[in-house]
């Protein structure tokens, strides 16, 4: 059965800082996605960044970009330039051809002024 | 676009009582997820749509749980009778079909629940 595991419940970053959430996962499926979500507080949870496990090319959105490390079933995410709106509740979350997703435990990211 | 709607946005009820969660997808969305969070653990998966056709009910907790997807359309997962430990977070979501993008799942803003 996959897994994944966020080891960081909270962090803390200041302003216009960069800051790295951490995920880790288990499998046996070759072909999956991983996905990057955020919650900021009481509002909707929203689709950060998308990784396809075939491509070797870590994705990037903007301020946001991920470390794929396939072999060592490793996916952290990197927030740079830490803005206030970034302060929200991150998932990182697997999927394979099963269809649905299965999430860590979350980690809460606080950005200080 | 509208995005994946979620009615109530919150509800309480007594232990015994009767709850219906309503999900609207994305519109030409054929796949529909229900997840729930229970404080301050994990978001874990409940069951998944095709159109009208339940794919996968392997998340859900016990027979006080029915879920329906009428005509392929919104959805609905009624709690009956809830209990305590039901109240938490559920957090509906759509994605495409076979034909489009059916990985990527977008989120409704969750109903939260909480059972007394």
């Amino acid at each position: 059965a996959q897994t994944v595991t966020q080891s960081q419940p909270e962090m803390s970053v200041q302003e216009a800082e960069t800051v790295t959430l951490s995920c880790t996962y288990d499998t046996s499926e070759s072909n999956y996605y991983l996905f990057w979500y955020k919650q900021p507080p009481s509002r909707q949870m929203i689709l950060v960044i998308r990784q396809e496990a075939y491509k070797q090319q870590n994705a990037t959105e903007n301020r946001f970009s991920v470390n794929f490390q396939k072999a060592a079933k490793s996916f952290s995410l990197k927030i740079s330039d830490s803005q206030l709106g970034d302060t929200a509740m991150y998932f990182c979350a697997f999927y394979n051809q099963g269809g649905k997703l299965i999430f860590g435990q979350g980690t809460e990211l606080s950005v200080k002024p | 676009e509208a995005g994946v709607t979620q009615f109530p946005s919150h509800s309480v009820i007594e232990k015994g009582q009767t709850v219906t969660l309503r999900c609207d997808p994305i519109s030409g969305h054929d796949n529909l997820y229900w997840y729930r969070r229970v404080m301050g653990k994990e978001i874990k998966f409940l069951l998944h749509f095709v159109k009208e056709s339940k794919q996968d009910e392997s998340g859900m907790p016990n027979n006080r749980f029915l879920a329906e997807r009428t005509g392929g359309t919104y959805s609905t997962l009624k709690v009956q009778p809830a209990e305590l430990e039901d109240s938490g977070v559920y957090f509906c979501a759509s994605s495409q079909g076979l034909a489009g993008n059916q990985e990527t799942q977008y989120f409704g803003p969750g109903t939260r629940l909480l059972v007394l």
